[in-house]
């Protein structure tokens, strides 16, 4: 049981380049969100999803796009990429319900330069 | 305005005792979940523990509990028995309803627990 799959680990970009960051889920899970986590920022919601062909802006949404066209995948674009985007971007997914925890992928560390 | 407030950037303990991590928010909703994150040196995300806004008891695991003290609105975790690995980040999170059934995650800026052997 996969759990929480980010793709990729690592990258660096360029300013001005574009890329995209998967994030597989296995879990049949409604809730998808995409954080970022700097240094004394704890994690920042970029944008969230409850459900297929659903998403929602979080607190830091400006730069990034997101699509959730199947409920196991949720993608973050970066369509320009900014040395202020240089972080550790987490995805996590959770079942509809208050009560339960989000599941956490490994995280991608992303350098631009 | 800040939903998630962790006072504490860092706290230091000695093995084998107990320590409070201070985290208060911020929410009008009357229902909402609240959880406590690990993250250690390798980077992951662990849950530790939950606490729902109705629950009229605190929360426990093993040697981790919730303080949840509701009219002040506070959640503050509580390890007993500090152990080496202990030593990480901790995150307090909230979930509330937003605009309806959406139910946004919303953490805090996390604690870095450091324990001395």
């Amino acid at each position: 049981n996969a759990g929480v799959t980010q793709t990729p680990k690592f990258r660096v970009l360029k300013t001005g380049q574009s890329m995209t960051l998967l994030c597989a889920q296995d879990m049949n899970h409604e809730y998808m969100y995409w954080y970022r986590q700097d240094p004394g920022m704890g994690l920042r919601l970029i944008h969230y999803s409850v459900g297929e062909g659903t998403t929602a802006k979080g607190e830091v949404p400006d730069g990034y796009n997101v699509s959730r066209l199947k409920k196991q995948n949720f993608l973050l674009g970066l369509e320009s990429a900014a040395p202020s985007q240089t972080s550790v971007y987490f995805c996590a997914s959770s079942l509809g319900r208050r009560n339960t925890e989000a599941f956490f992928g490994q995280g991608t560390r992303l350098t631009v330069v | 305005a800040q939903k998630i407030t962790q006072t504490q950037p860092g706290m230091f303990v000695q093995e084998k005792e107990a320590v409070t991590l201070d985290c208060t928010y911020d929410t009008s909703d009357q229902s909402y979940g609240l959880f406590w994150y690990k993250q250690p040196s390798s980077g992951e995300m662990i849950f530790l523990i939950y606490q729902g806004s109705y629950d009229e008891q605190n929360a426990t695991e093993g040697r981790y509990s919730l303080n949840f003290q509701k009219a002040r609105k506070s959640a503050n975790l509580v390890i007993s028995a500090s152990q080496l690995g202990d030593s990480a980040m901790y995150f307090c999170a909230m979930r509330e309803a937003s605009g309806g059934s959406n139910y946004k995650l919303t953490f805090g800026k996390g604690t870095l627990l450091t324990v001395n052997p």
